[in-house]
């Protein structure tokens, strides 16, 4: 079973609307971390946002913030004021067994964002 | 702060050649990763260090594949021979130890195998 899912291949946004890409996970584990990395073409995978499964609050980082729903193992990125510099792969990773050292990410297929003046 | 640095940036060989890619993380992160990711897909690990010992290299096929940690900083990654299907991008990340370890990723090395 997919331990990390992107439902969506594709998304179309017009600058300054706000966009949802989607990540549904899948873990047994209590204790995990999520991350989304955007990819743009130059292919350096940088980091925007990371929620622990204890969190309580949601995510925010400047533009982005992360819908987390632990009952529905979601973890959405949300991207208010979409730029043009926004269009990029987006990946959802998590890391299991976030209170021990040395877990790798798992990561999903990816979001390709598209942002149109 | 620097980030993680890799070389080469591209790289195009025959089938059956082998090939070698570095990579130094960033000062002071303790993990080192190594991904492979083919066009279209996510990355997924290849092997990952802490120091110079190896945590996980249980998706590394082993019989081309290897790679190296010497001292706990620089790592080496080679391919002996390689094959149509190692045609990917080669990322190297380094995190801390402990806590979010969050991952700080390279440029990439693109291959080509023909």
């Amino acid at each position: 079973a997919q331990k990390i899912t992107q439902t969506q291949p594709g998304m179309f946004v017009q600058e300054k609307e706000a966009v949802t890409l989607d990540c549904t996970y899948d873990t047994s584990d209590q204790s995990y971390g999520l991350f989304w990395y955007k990819q743009p073409s130059s292919g350096e995978m940088i980091f925007l946002i990371y929620q622990g499964s204890y969190d309580e609050q949601n995510a925010t980082e400047g533009r982005y913030s992360l819908n987390f729903q632990k009952a529905r193992k979601s973890a959405n990125l949300v991207i208010s004021a979409s730029q043009l510099g926004d269009s990029a792969m987006y990946f959802c990773a998590m890391r299991e067994k976030q209170d021990q050292a040395g877990t790798a990410l798992i990561f999903g297929k990816g979001t390709t964002l598209s942002v149109s003046s | 702060e620097a980030g993680v640095a890799q070389s080469p940036r591209y790289k195009i060989i025959e089938k059956r050649q082998s090939v070698a890619f570095w990579c130094n993380p960033i000062s002071g992160h303790a993990t080192l990763y190594w991904y492979q990711q083919i066009l279209g897909q996510g990355p997924k690990l290849l092997i990952q260090f802490q120091n110079n010992g190896v945590v996980d290299d249980s998706q590394l096929p082993k019989d081309r594949f290897s790679a190296e940690r010497l001292k706990g900083v620089d790592s080496t990654l080679k391919i002996q021979p390689a094959k149509l299907e190692d045609s990917a991008v080669y990322l190297c990340a380094s995190s801390l130890v402990g806590g979010r370890e969050t991952q700080y990723f390279g440029p990439g090395t693109r291959l080509l195998v023909l």
